[in-house]
C-alpha cells in the first residue's frame, strides 16, 4: 500500500459526459501528479500540482482540468468525454516539488461507451 | 525532449532463469532513473532507483546501475520467480526541469515467469 488513495476504482460513462476523479496523497506529501495509461499512448504525464499551485503541464487535453485543494487532495475533471479517453488514470504524490520518488495510487479505470 | 526506450516484450522465462531488461534514455539534463513494476490489476510500485552516475539501485534481488556513458539503466535479476511476473517500466525524472519532476516512462516490458 503506497498510501495514495484514488476514487472511484472504476467508472463507466457515456460519450459527451463529464467525470471527476479524486486523489488523496500520502500524508505530508505536497506534490500531486496525474498520469494517463492507455494501450496506444502508454503512460503519459498530464499535470502536476504543488501545495495548491499548478507546477507543470504535460499532454493534457483542454477538455481536462485539475485542481489541488487546501487539504492537498486533488481532483481531475474530464469533460466532453470521447471513446479515446478510456484509460487508467493514476495519481502519484511526492514530498516536495523536488522530490524524486513518486508513489502511485491504484488508479481509476475509466470506460467511455 | 526526454525519452526512455525499453526492450520490447513480452519476455517469457523459466523459474530461476537470469533476467535482463534493457533501458536507455535521452535527457537534456541530469536525470534520476527509476524502475517501476505493475502487477496485474494494480498501480505502479517503485522497484528501485538511482540518482547519479554509477549508483546501483537494488531491491528484492533486482539491480540496475546508472551508466551515464552509455545512457543506460538495465534491470537484472539473477534468479526470477513466478511471482515476478508483471510489467516493468523504466522511467526518468529530469532534475534540470526545476521543481517540476514529472516522470517520463518507457513503453513497459511484460515479463512472464513459468514454473
Amino acid at each position: 500500500d503506497s498510501g495514495v488513495t484514488q476514487t472511484p476504482k472504476h467508472l463507466i460513462t457515456a460519450t459527451g459526459q463529464r467525470v471527476t476523479l479524486r486523489c488523496s496523497p500520502r500524508s505530508g506529501d505536497l506534490s500531486v501528479y496525474w498520469y494517463q495509461q492507455s494501450l496506444d499512448q502508454g503512460l503519459q504525464f498530464l499535470i502536476q500540482y504543488y501545495n495548491g499551485e499548478e507546477r507543470a503541464k504535460g499532454n493534457i487535453l483542454e477538455r481536462f482540468s485539475a485542481q489541488q485543494f487546501p487539504d492537498l487532495h486533488s481532483e481531475l475533471n474530464l469533460s466532453s468525454l470521447e471513446l479515446g479517453d478510456s484509460a487508467l488514470y493514476f495519481c502519484a504524490s511526492s514530498s516536495r516539488g523536488y522530490g524524486d520518488t513518486q508513489y502511485f495510487g491504484p488508479g481509476t479505470r475509466l470506460t467511455v461507451l | 525532449g526526454d525519452s526512455v526506450t525499453q526492450m520490447e516484450g513480452p519476455v517469457t522465462l523459466s523459474e530461476e532463469a537470469f533476467l535482463t531488461i534493457n533501458c536507455t534514455y535521452t535527457a537534456t539534463g541530469y536525470p534520476s532513473l527509476f524502475w517501476y513494476v505493475q502487477y496485474p490489476g494494480e498501480g505502479l510500485q517503485l522497484l528501485l532507483k538511482a540518482t547519479k552516475a554509477d549508483d546501483k539501485g537494488s531491491n528484492k534481488g533486482f539491480e540496475a546501475t546508472y551508466r551515464k556513458e552509455t545512457t543506460s539503466f538495465h534491470l537484472e535479476k539473477g534468479s526470477v520467480q513466478v511471482s515476478d511476473s508483471a510489467v516493468y517500466f523504466c522511467a526518468l525524472s529530469d532534475r534540470s526541469s526545476g521543481s517540476a519532476r514529472q516522470l517520463t516512462f518507457g513503453s513497459g516490458t511484460q515479463l512472464t515467469v513459468l514454473p
